[in-house]
């Protein structure tokens, strides 16, 4: 199985800053990465998917980069609004499998 | 446009069983994989297992292989997930979630809470 891993486990910034969110694949998922943000009481929100396709809706500060095991999710400047914790997902088409990384804090410095 | 309408949220006791259920609408149900994602209270998000609606191939993760039972009806567009035994370590919000071409689209969140 997959096994995807998120660092950090929180990360603290300031409003206007820029966070850098990083996630691991124990082998390589091709550009079957996905990255997700939910805030308390909500559903997962879709931001990123293919690696670096924005979902609809989804502001340009929110990229993704990455290739094979090793992925990045980076808010250029952050936003009161983007306080919450973001998720990495890998959905491989075969085997059909899916796993989500552990998910990373991001909370107000 | 694509939508995942869950059912409503479910107050068990130990050992009864449930099925709750994922009614989808706004593409082709029998072509795309749709799966179960738990989430336990104040936890991360966890895969649980994915159907092929068009042939009922049936994918668990290693955690949740004879847990839970993933299935469709492929008449009225609907995936379920079933217990024949709760535990109160079930008790979870449990999401359904479908990938149409990398998109990931979830449905509103069952939450089933089991207590004696």
């Amino acid at each position: 199985e997959i096994v995807m891993t998120q660092s950090p486990a929180t990360l603290s910034v300031s409003p206007g800053e820029r966070a850098t969110l990083s996630c691991r694949a124990s082998q390589s998922v091709g550009t079957n990465l996905a990255w997700y943000q939910q805030k308390p009481g909500q559903a997962p929100r879709l931001l990123i998917y293919y690696v670096s396709t924005r979902a609809t809706g989804i502001p340009a500060r929110f990229s993704g980069s990455g290739s094979g095991t090793e992925f990045t999710l980076t808010i250029s400047s952050l936003q009161s609004e983007d306080f919450a914790v973001y998720y990495c997902q890998q959905y491989s088409d075969w085997p059909p499998r899916w796993t989500f990384g552990q998910g990373t804090k991001v909370e107000i410095k | 446009e694509v939508q995942l309408v869950q059912s409503g949220a479910e107050v068990k006791k130990p050992g009864e069983s449930l099925r709750i259920s994922c009614k989808a609408s706004g593409y082709t149900f029998t072509t795309y994989w749709i799966g179960w994602v738990r989430q336990m209270p104040g936890k991360g998000l966890e895969w649980m297992g994915i159907i092929y609606p068009a042939d009922s191939d049936t994918r668990y993760s290693p955690s949740f292989q004879g847990q839970v039972t993933i299935s469709a009806d492929t008449s009225i567009t609907t995936a379920y997930l079933q217990w024949s035994g709760l535990k109160a370590s079930d008790t979870a919000m449990y999401y359904c979630v479908a990938v149409i071409g990398g998109e990931g689209y979830w449905g509103q969140g069952t939450l089933v809470t089991v207590s004696s």
